[in-house]
């Protein structure tokens, strides 16, 4: 069964990077799967497009302060230079034969 | 410029019906896939419905799958989402969104800035 899993939770100090997970279920390790952030008071933001292999592509006007990468069930979000607007939830979502899955989210918090 | 925008959403009583409606632009509509994702108060994203480019392809979560019906009308590049037997729970916030797949399953790529549905007596 396809399942996504993140942190509920996540913290790190302006100006620092920080690393968001999200884990595929076991067997899906082909997944490709895509990030999405949500400002406070605001609707979801595309980010990008991450696969198996790490390459991604970013959503329209998305800074390079966020990267995407894998290994293995787990694809990664790392933003750079952190700053107070990058406080807000993240989601991973994903899909396969008839259906689409978005993980629990990570609220991240720039303090 | 990619632009989704909801309308039809408001206060509806527990059993009723409700049509919502997304107008796109910006891009080649029949090309691409649309869904529908919602988001309770407080609560996580949560997807509702998906349809190809076409229209000839539709997909629902058990959540929804035999109350809610997606539809689209590519002549006026607009997707609709029909609410029906409607229950407290499905009280959210609803969002029309673009899939980068002409076949409706795929990255979900430019969002609305959604439409609130209350179901409450």
């Amino acid at each position: 069964q396809l399942v996504l899993t993140q942190s509920p939770s996540a913290s790190a100090s302006p100006g620092a990077s920080v690393k968001l997970t999200c884990t595929l279920s076991d067997g899906h390790n082909s997944y490709a799967i895509a990030w999405h952030q949500q400002q406070p008071e605001k609707g979801p933001r595309f980010l990008m497009h991450l696969h198996s292999d790490g390459t991604h592509t970013k959503g329209d006007g998305i800074p390079d302060r966020f990267s995407g990468s894998s290994s293995g069930t787990e694809r990664y979000l790392t933003i750079s230079s952190l700053q107070s607007e990058d406080e807000a939830d993240y989601y991973c979502q994903t899909w396969g034969t008839g259906a689409v899955l978005f993980g629990g989210g990570t609220k991240l918090t720039v303090l | 410029e990619v632009q989704v925008l909801e309308s039809g959403g408001g206060l509806v009583q527990p059993g009723g019906s409700l049509r919502l409606s997304c107008a796109a632009s910006g891009f080649s509509f029949s090309n691409y896939g649309m869904t529908w994702v919602r988001q309770a108060p407080g609560k996580g994203l949560e997807w509702v419905s998906s349809v190809s480019g076409s229209g000839g392809n539709t997909y629902y979560p058990d959540s929804v799958k035999g109350r809610f019906t997606i539809s689209r009308d590519n002549s006026r590049n607009t997707v609709y989402l029909q609410l029906n037997s409607l229950r407290a729970e499905d009280t959210a916030v609803y969002y029309c969104v673009k899939v980068d797949r002409i076949g409706g399953l795929g990255p979900f790529d430019h969002w609305g800035q959604g439409d609130l549905v209350t179901v409450s007596s």
